[in-house]
Order: structure tokens, then C-alpha cells, then sequence
């Protein structure tokens, strides 16, 4: 069963920083990793998706990195904002038939950017 | 720029009541999902559809669920019979078809469920 962990569970850093946030999976047979953006009490919001034949991908001041082999993936987020404060959810894709594909999340990273 | 929208944004209900759960996907989009999420925990996979069929569904999808496209737009959450433990935040996710090009998923706003 594939089991999908975000280290670290929350990260406080001051506006302008670089910073990275973690996720690793278990089970290497992955279709693909999606990162989201998740605020309080809020629904999902999509940020990358890396196809499992990538190896980074990147939008904006954002860069993710998959290591399929390895089972994780990075997000980088350049010159964080107070604005970027929020959880952040890796999910990875396992075919579960007719063409469709069951995500598997993690827990997140509760970030907060400090002005 | 299209979105998933659901209603209601909350709902409240008795236990033992039934409640449906309303979602419209992202129109040319082929694949519907439903997920929970309990608070403070992980987002799950409840069931996937297509082509007016489940595909796939978690163990947490037992005979209490139902999944319809009952027209061309709305695809809907039916739980039969509520408990306690079904309390969650329910997402709907769409995406535009099969393929590694097409399966990312985009998420609604959810509908909070709370259980009495």
C-alpha cells in the first residue's frame, strides 16, 4: 500500500527565503506527483504536476523535483512571500483502472512566511 | 478560467439522515473523483468514475456511499445513512481524460459535513 510522508510537518521562515519541502513515497510505480496548495478551511489547489517520466518541473517561483527511483520529491519555493503561507499536499497517482487515477497524500507542510 | 464548484459549502445533519452532495466538474472533463478529508487528517480517496461506472473505489467506500451523474453536469455524493464518522470535508476533483497529458486532477472548494 503506498504511504506518502511530508517532512517537515510545518516550517516557519522569514519573507524572502528559499526554502524546500520534502515528500517521499513508498512504492515507486507512480503515474505521477501533484503538488497542491491547501488554505485553511479552503479546497485544493493545484500547483505541479511532474509526469513520472519527469524530472523537474517548474511555474513561476516554484520547482519540483521527482526522484522516482528513490521514492521523493522536492517543492522549492524561491523568494517566499507572506503570501505563500499555507499547507502544502504531495500526492502521487497509481493507475486504479478504466483510465483513472487514485491520488495518495500526505499529510502536508503547514508553512508560514514571516513579513 | 473553468473550476470544480460544489454545494453545498456546508451541511449539517442528524445522524442516520441521508445527505447528497452536489459537485460540477470542469465541463470537457471525462473523470470524476470524491475524497474526504477528516480534520486534521490526510486527504483519502473514496471513489473514482467514468463513463457512468465506478472504477474504483477505497474500502472506505462501503454500501452506504453511491456516486451518480445523474445529467450532463452535476455528479453527485450520496450517503445513505450518516454517522458520527462521517464528519469530514468532501472534495470532488475532476480531470480531462486518460494519459499521462491529461490526468491531473483539479479540486473543488469542498462541502464541510458535519454530523449531529
Amino acid at each position: 500500500k503506498q504511504e506518502v510522508t511530508q517532512i517537515p510537518a510545518a516550517l516557519s521562515v522569514p519573507e524572502g527565503e528559499n526554502l524546500v519541502l520534502n515528500c517521499s513515497f513508498t512504492d515507486s510505480a507512480i503515474y505521477n506527483l501533484q503538488w497542491f496548495r491547501q488554505d485553511p478551511g479552503k479546497g485544493l489547489t493545484s500547483l505541479l504536476l511532474i509526469q513520472s517520466s519527469q524530472r523537474e518541473q517548474t511555474s513561476g517561483r516554484l520547482n519540483a523535483s521527482l526522484d522516482k527511483s528513490s521514492g521523493r520529491s522536492t517543492l522549492y519555493i524561491a523568494a517566499s512571500q507572506p503570501g505563500d503561507s499555507a499547507t502544502y499536499l504531495c500526492a502521487v497517482a497509481a493507475y486504479s483502472g478504466a483510465g483513472s487515477y487514485q491520488l495518495t497524500f500526505g499529510k502536508g507542510t503547514k508553512l508560514s512566511v514571516i513579513p | 478560467e473553468p473550476e470544480v464548484t460544489q454545494t453545498p459549502s456546508h451541511q449539517v445533519t442528524q445522524m442516520g439522515q441521508e445527505v447528497i452532495l452536489r459537485c460540477v466538474p470542469i465541463s470537457n472533463h471525462l473523470y470524476f473523483y470524491w475524497y474526504r478529508q477528516i480534520l486534521g487528517q490526510k486527504v483519502e480517496f473514496l471513489v473514482s468514475f467514468y463513463n457512468n461506472e465506478i472504477s474504483e473505489k477505497s474500502e472506505i467506500f462501503d454500501d452506504q456511499f453511491s456516486v451518480e451523474r445523474p445529467d450532463g453536469s452535476n455528479f453527485t455524493l450520496k450517503i445513505r445513512s450518516t454517522k458520527l464518522e462521517d464528519s469530514a470535508m468532501y472534495f470532488c476533483a475532476s480531470s480531462l481524460g486518460a494519459g499521462a497529458r491529461n490526468n491531473e486532477q483539479f479540486f473543488g472548494p469542498g462541502t464541510r459535513l458535519t454530523v449531529l
